[in-house]
C-alpha cells in the first residue's frame, strides 16, 4: 500500500479553471510539502505545513493556495489556472522534528497537470 | 541567492564507477541529501551527510566537505537500473533546497 497518495494522477484543464490536487498520507508525519517540477529546474517548493494550524509559503506560492484538512490531508488549489502552471506536482511528507533528526522526505507518485 | 550546481548529464558504462558532484551556496546549511528519480517516478531518498566525510550504503556512497561547500554521490558497480536522475538537496532549517538534477545515462 502506498504511504503517500495523490489524486488525480493526470489532469488536463483550461485556462481560468479552478483545480484542486489532493494528497493523503498514512505515515503519521506532521510535515507535508507541495512541490512543482519542471524539466531542468529540479523541485521548487510551493507551500509547506508543519501541522494543521501551521501553513507557510514556499519559494513559488503565487497563484496557489493550500488547505490542511487533517494531519493526513494536504490539498493544493490553483484558483485560476494558467498555462505556465503546467508541470508535475509532488506532495511529500517528513518526520523531521519528530523521530527523524534530518529532513528525509517521502514523495507521492505525482500529478501531471496540463493547462491549455 | 541560494544555488546548487550539479552536472546536467553524466554517461557511464555498466559495471563502472561514476561520481556526481554538487556544489552549493546557501544561506543556511544543516546537511546534504541525495535523491534518485526514475523517469515518470517520484524522488526517493538515497543518503544524507551532516558532517564531513564519506557515508556508505551498499553500492552508493556520499561525501561531504562543508569547508568547500561540496559533496558528491558515488555509484559503484553500475547497473542498468541505476539509469535515473539524481538530485542533491541542501537541508536549510525548515526546507530542502534542490539542485536541478543530473541525468545518469548507463551504456551496456
Amino acid at each position: 500500500d502506498a504511504d503517500v497518495t495523490q489524486t488525480p494522477r493526470n489532469r488536463i484543464t483550461k485556462t481560468g479553471k479552478r483545480i484542486m490536487l489532493e494528497c493523503s498520507q498514512t505515515k503519521g508525519h506532521d510535515r507535508m510539502y507541495w512541490y512543482r517540477q519542471d524539466p531542468g529546474l529540479g523541485l521548487r517548493l510551493i507551500y509547506y505545513s508543519f501541522d494543521v494550524k501551521d501553513i507557510n509559503k514556499g519559494e513559488i506560492s503565487d497563484g496557489y493556495s493550500v488547505s490542511r484538512q487533517a494531519q493526513a490531508k494536504f490539498s493544493l488549489s490553483l484558483e485560476s489556472a494558467i498555462p505556465n502552471q503546467t508541470a508535475l506536482y509532488f506532495c511529500a511528507t517528513s518526520d523531521f522534528g519528530g523521530k527523524k533528526s534530518y529532513n528525509e522526505q517521502f514523495f507521492g507518485p505525482g500529478t501531471r497537470l496540463t493547462v491549455l | 541567492g541560494q544555488s546548487l550546481e550539479q552536472p546536467s548529464e553524466v554517461t557511464a558504462v555498466e559495471g563502472a564507477i561514476v561520481q556526481i558532484n554538487c556544489t552549493y551556496q546557501t544561506s543556511g546549511f544543516y546537511g546534504l541529501s541525495w535523491y534518485q528519480q526514475h523517469d515518470g517516478g517520484a524522488p526517493t531518498f538515497l543518503s544524507y551527510n551532516a558532517l564531513d566525510g564519506l557515508e556508505e550504503t551498499g553500492r552508493f556512497s556520499s561525501f561531504l566537505s562543508r569547508s568547500d561547500s561540496y559533496g558528491y554521490l558515488l555509484l559503484q558497480e553500475l547497473q542498468m537500473k541505476d539509469s535515473a536522475s539524481y538530485f542533491c538537496a541542501v537541508e536549510d532549517n525548515y526546507q530542502l533546497i534542490w539542485g536541478a538534477g543530473t541525468k545518469l545515462i548507463i551504456k551496456p
